[in-house]
């Protein structure tokens, strides 16, 4: 069946710009999470959809970052007046709802932003 | 969430057996432990998960001792596409903890 899927896999745009990036999850999983990976490093929790409310947006970095799901599907993360330091591969996942175990998540391939 | 200590790399030789220990010291009591594999270019993957004494799949397994502040993940006889960095996670601690806490995981270089 299909997996997650990120769309662009490539971005490169200068700094100050706007950008957008859409995951699509796997169908009928209602929970959505955006993380984003440097170099070097494991991926990073930005933020959780459960249905169309984000759950837990602890891990967005300050208020030029935003993320919505306005069906409960797709998802946008939004970043505006983009730097430098936002270069870093964006990574979206969805799980099942579940209880008690820890959900399993599945990964789609990531989208490699590079802010000029 | 539970901090969790891996090694930064290791290498193996192919048809080898491979063991990646974790270490969870301040582990909680509904915490599970948890394994991603991520190659190159690519998302993470989960591999497996338990809570306690042993779990086994199709691709791995998973060791866990009485007192739970280690965990040993096991790849038996790997090939070069196990070349990857294999995270181990700890959770989730805390009612609604949905999300993932990666370390820097453990560089597996599988040589021919």
């Amino acid at each position: 069946g299909a997996g997650v899927s990120q769309t662009p896999s490539n971005k490169v745009t200068e700094k100050g710009k706007y950008v957008e990036l859409r995951c699509d999850p796997i169908s009928g999983h209602t929970a959505l999470y955006w993380y984003r990976q440097s170099l070097g490093q494991g991926p990073e929790f930005l933020i959780y959809f459960q249905g169309t409310g984000a759950a837990d947006d602890s891990g967005l970095p300050n208020d030029r970052f935003f993320a919505v799901r306005p069906e409960g599907s797709v998802s946008t993360l939004k970043i505006q007046r983009t730097e430098r330091g936002d270069s870093a591969v964006y990574l979206c996942a969805s799980s099942s709802t579940g209880t008690g175990k820890w959900d399993e998540q599945f990964f789609g391939p990531g989208t490699r932003l590079t802010v000029l | 969430l539970a901090k969790t200590t891996q090694p930064i790399s290791m290498d193996s030789y192919e048809g080898q057996e491979v063991n990646i220990t974790c270490s969870h010291n301040n582990i909680a009591t509904n915490d599970y432990i948890t394994w991603y594999q991520q190659f190159p270019s690519q998302g993470p993957r989960f591999i497996i998960q338990g809570y306690k004494t042993k779990v086994t799949n199709e691709v791995a397994s998973l060791f866990i001792p009485a007192d739970r502040k280690s965990s040993t993940l096991s790849l038996p006889r790997v090939s070069l596409s196990d070349t990857a960095v294999y995270y181990c996670l700890v959770g989730p601690s805390g009612a609604g903890s949905y999300q993932l806490t990666f370390g820097k995981g453990t560089k597996l270089s599988v040589i021919p």
